[in-house]
């Protein structure tokens, strides 16, 4: 199973939005509503940021967003603060019923 | 609080053996499954192993089948990683992982991870 498509970095100025892309076919973010993104500061373990799409964990701020479209799903971060500067990865269920990950990207604020 | 607490890595030789132990606390741990998840720097994060509630059912990435074995003592609140026959691409940070809210395999909460170097 290859791993889903996101891009090594993006970046955004403070106040500002920005949206990660996750990319992957018909076997997995295609074929389900089970994609789950999670955010990991250096030298931390990953926190789940919204799972099944769209869902927010409680305590987890609304200015993160996720949707889906086809086999592309995305993170959005609205309100850009110093503290989202962190690497983002996406997974999704898959038809062999597996899990797949993204390659993570780094945010950086700027 | 969830608190899970990984202890077991270090440095083994190819073809050696390690067994890992996540203690967990602040939540009832028969109620979940629990996962074993590995970030290594060239392959990012890959689901390792899975194990039900009570242990009945388990699940395996290809790369480990045969030669890792997840168990679990609900008694105890641990759950464990028997890995043998160590090859260097089994290196890397693993991390005990507690199944998430979502309607698949997600995790809600993470341990601080233990490292496991695979090398001569």
């Amino acid at each position: 199973q290859s791993a889903l498509t996101q891009p090594a970095s993006v970046s955004g100025s403070p106040g500002q939005s920005i949206t990660i892309s996750c990319t992957g076919t018909s076997s997995d973010i295609g074929a389900f509503n089970y994609v789950t993104w999670y955010q990991q500061h250096p030298g931390k373990a990953p926190k789940l940021i919204i799972y099944d799409v769209s869902n927010r964990p409680s305590g987890v701020s609304n200015r993160f967003s996720g949707s889906k479209s086809g086999n592309t799903a995305s993170l959005t971060i609205s309100g850009l603060q110093a503290e989202d500067e962190a690497d983002y990865y996406c997974t999704s269920f898959t038809r062999s019923i597996t899990l797949v990950f993204g390659g993570g990207t780094k945010l950086t604020v700027l | 609080e969830v608190q899970l607490v990984e202890s077991g890595g270090g440095l083994v030789q190819p073809g050696g053996s390690l067994r890992l132990s996540c203690a967990a606390s602040g939540f009832t741990f028969s109620s979940y499954w629990m996962h074993w998840v590995r970030q290594s720097p060239g392959k990012g994060l890959v689901l390792v192993s899975g194990i039900n509630s009570d242990g009945s059912m388990t699940r395996y990435a290809d790369s480990v089948k045969g030669r890792f074995t997840i168990s679990r003592d609900n008694a105890e609140n641990t759950l464990h990683v028997q890995m043998n026959s160590l090859r260097a691409e089994d290196t890397g940070v693993y991390y005990c992982a507690r199944d998430g809210p979502g309607g698949a395999t997600d995790f809600d909460s993470w341990g601080q991870g233990t490292l496991v170097t695979v090398s001569s």
